[in-house]
């Protein structure tokens, strides 16, 4: 199944300034998703990246606060802008189509103080 | 819609106890489910699969059964030991639904004390 780098894997930012999270993935896959799992709580789908078109948010998500790029088939960046202490999450990425159903990156641990 | 919930927790049990954690889920088409564990200050791993109605999922001594009947796929183990402490995610992702995406349950802590 795919393997997903994922860094920075943990990081204490200031309130007001933005994180880009990035994956990279050793195959090419179409689809990359990316989640949110705020502190005790499970996973939620923040949007689906596809390569060449923008990225399609869930309900609760918007493009100017999460922006996406999806520059090829490998590679995929979330950011987390203008950031408040309510962002404080672990932020992951994950594939699907893989052997196993859906690969998940370890994870960013984002401290916003 | 999709939607998937989850026995809270948490679930603290003694070694080799046995275990059960209910998931039930809603789908609109035919999903696939999936058990995924998070061990402390780790990523999500995936613990086992069904891909369809009767199959049954098994993988380090962990086993759940896709039943459509009940749209159910409970995890259990017959004998947990202390490194099975983690979180339990049950999980479904509906691609003849057009969702490509996983559909997660709130997560079950599990302890495990010697």
């Amino acid at each position: 199944s795919a393997v997903i780098s994922q860094k920075p894997s943990r990081d204490i930012c200031q309130r007001g300034t933005s994180l880009t999270i990035q994956c990279q993935v050793d195959s090419q896959v179409t689809m990359m998703f990316w989640y949110r799992q705020q502190p005790g709580q499970s996973l939620t789908l923040i949007a689906t990246a596809n390569q060449g078109s923008e990225a399609t948010y869930e309900s609760g998500f918007v493009i100017d606060k999460f922006p996406i790029s999806r520059p090829n088939l490998t590679f995929s960046t979330l950011t987390v802008s203008n950031m408040s202490p309510e962002d404080s999450s672990i932020y992951l990425c994950s594939v699907s189509g893989t052997a196993n159903g859906y690969t998940f990156g370890s994870g960013t641990r984002l401290t916003v103080v | 819609g999709n939607s998937v919930t989850q026995m809270e927790g948490p679930v603290t049990l003694s070694e080799e106890a046995f275990l059960t954690i209910n998931c039930t889920y809603t789908a609109t088409g035919y999903p696939s489910l999936f058990w995924y564990v998070q061990y402390p200050g780790e990523g999500l791993q995936l613990l086992l699969k069904a891909t369809k109605a009767d199959d049954k999922g098994s993988n380090k001594g962990f086993e759940a059964t896709y039943r459509k009947e009940t749209t159910s796929f409970h995890l259990e183990k017959g004998s947990v030991q202390v490194s099975d402490s983690a979180v339990y995610f049950c999980a479904l992702s509906d691609l003849a639904a057009g969702a490509n995406n996983l559909f997660f349950g709130t997560g079950t802590r599990l302890t495990v004390i010697p």
